[in-house]
């Protein structure tokens, strides 16, 4: 089955862009995946599809500043412009036809 | 709009059995796959189980292979887990979701489960 892995934390300033890496073990490196966004104390939101090719489909709600891309086996989150809401524990997840995987997760702080 | 309420979690001794459901609203329950999903305290997601729409195919992680049962009634938009032989290690906040084939697109607000002595 396949393995998500994501660095444990990131940090970024106010107004400025980071990108979340989220790694596809090997044989799995076409997969696509979702990202997901938790907040503190809250439920995970479900951000975007992400494809291998690159290609992106968010949900609406999700602002302009979260874009999604692709390279080989790493699949990226990029936020841009952050704000302080965007502080928040941040999961990719992939799938196959018999499991769910979810990534250990980024823990993003907005400085 | 889609609306996921879990229900039944608390507290129970370890080798005891509770009952997890999850009431839906605001889409055609019967036409998607669902799944239960896990937090343990302070640590990241961790897919429990899922339940074909037709409710002819489930799956479960290994951790709980054997031990919980999902299942669904279609005609009360409903989803449960039933869980036997808790340990320590399940728990955690558990939460139902939609699965649409492209990840986990709704999520409740999730059910806390506290398995102690």
């Amino acid at each position: 089955q396949p393995v998500l892995t994501q660095s444990s934390s990131a940090s970024a300033s106010l107004g400025s862009s980071v990108k979340l890496t989220c790694t596809l073990s090997s044989g799995h490196s076409s997969n696509i995946i979702a990202w997901h966004q938790q907040q503190p104390g809250k439920a995970p939101r479900y951000l975007m599809k992400l494809e291998g090719s690159g290609s992106y489909n968010k949900v609406s709600g999700v602002p302009d500043r979260f874009s999604g891309s692709s390279s080989g086996a790493d699949r990226y989150l990029t936020i841009s412009n952050l704000q302080s809401e965007d502080e928040a524990d941040y999961y990719c997840e992939t799938w196959d036809s018999n499991t769910r995987v979810f990534g250990g997760g980024t823990k993003l702080t907005v400085l | 709009q889609v609306q996921l309420v879990e229900s039944g979690g608390g507290l129970v001794k370890p080798g005891g059995s509770l009952r997890l459901s999850c009431a839906a609203s605001g889409f055609t329950f019967s036409d998607y796959y669902m799944s239960w999903i896990r937090q343990a305290p302070g640590k990241g997601l961790e897919w429990v189980s899922y339940i074909s729409s037709s409710t002819s195919y489930t799956n479960y992680a290994d951790s709980v292979k054997g031990r919980f049962t999902i299942s669904r009634d279609n005609a009360k938009n409903s989803l449960y887990l039933q869980m036997n032989s808790l340990r320590a290690e399940d728990t955690a906040v558990y939460y139902c979701a939609r699965d649409v084939g492209a990840g986990h697109t709704d999520w409740g607000q999730g059910t806390l489960v506290t398995v102690s002595s």
